[in-house]
């Protein structure tokens, strides 16, 4: 059971252009949400993050917009560069208990030169 | 600040040996978090300590994978005996507190053949 999911498995986006990456959530007891970054051989790194009572949270290049009607966000990267080549990863947080996070199967994001 | 130490980064194995990860989290984090992420798929929780207690330990397989956080700082991950699906990395993270930012180390990446 997928409570988190990234339907597309890898972007490519020209430098300088927007990146769009997106993700999918069907458990309604989630209530933050954070996209976390991830170079080869090391750790994911956290990126953005954003409540459920917002829809929109931006920091500098980036921008995360939360659908909750639709259970959907996306991340936002304006202009893209080639160091934001990674895989990225939304994760969830359920506003109970241990309050542990559900991730997605990650978008591999190439941004081409 | 030292980010949280892992080791070994690499270990390969064969079927039915045993394996231990070790874990140094940041110094001060109460909360400890043992991830496998399996290739192709988002990190999934094994185990969440608070200081030395178990939080959560729902998605740990207790009939080969044990963990203990002695004196609630380092921790370690065994295996015993490991079978092929257990290939993965296995990430370490530490965060001051349950809903705190998780910081994660660089992964140890088991190969079991």
């Amino acid at each position: 059971d997928q409570q988190v999911k990234q339907n597309s498995p890898s972007l490519s986006v020209q430098e300088g252009r927007i990146s769009i990456l997106n993700c999918d959530y069907t458990n309604s007891m989630f209530d933050y949400f954070l996209w976390y970054k991830k170079y080869p051989a090391e750790g994911p790194t956290f990126l953005i993050s954003i409540s459920s009572i917002k829809d929109k949270n931006e920091d500098g290049r980036f921008t995360v917009f939360l659908n909750k009607s639709a259970k959907h966000l996306s991340l936002h990267i304006v202009p893209s560069q080639p160091g934001d080549s990674a895989v990225y990863f939304c994760a969830a947080r359920e506003n109970f208990g241990n309050e542990k996070l559900t991730f997605g199967t990650g978008t591999r994001l190439t941004i081409i030169p | 600040e030292a980010g949280v130490a892992q080791s070994p980064r690499y270990k390969i194995i064969e079927k039915r040996q045993s394996v231990a990860f070790w874990c140094n989290p940041i110094s001060g984090h109460a909360t400890l978090y043992w991830y496998q992420q399996i290739l192709g798929q988002g990190p999934k929780l094994l185990i969440q300590f608070q200081n030395n207690g178990v939080v959560d330990d729902s998605q740990l397989p207790k009939d080969r994978f044990s963990a203990e956080r002695l004196k609630g700082v380092d921790s370690t991950l065994k295996i015993q005996p490991a079978k092929l699906e257990d290939s993965a990395v296995y990430l370490c993270a530490s965060s001051l507190g349950k809903a705190n930012e998780q910081f994660f180390g660089p992964g140890t990446r088991l190969t079991v053949l």
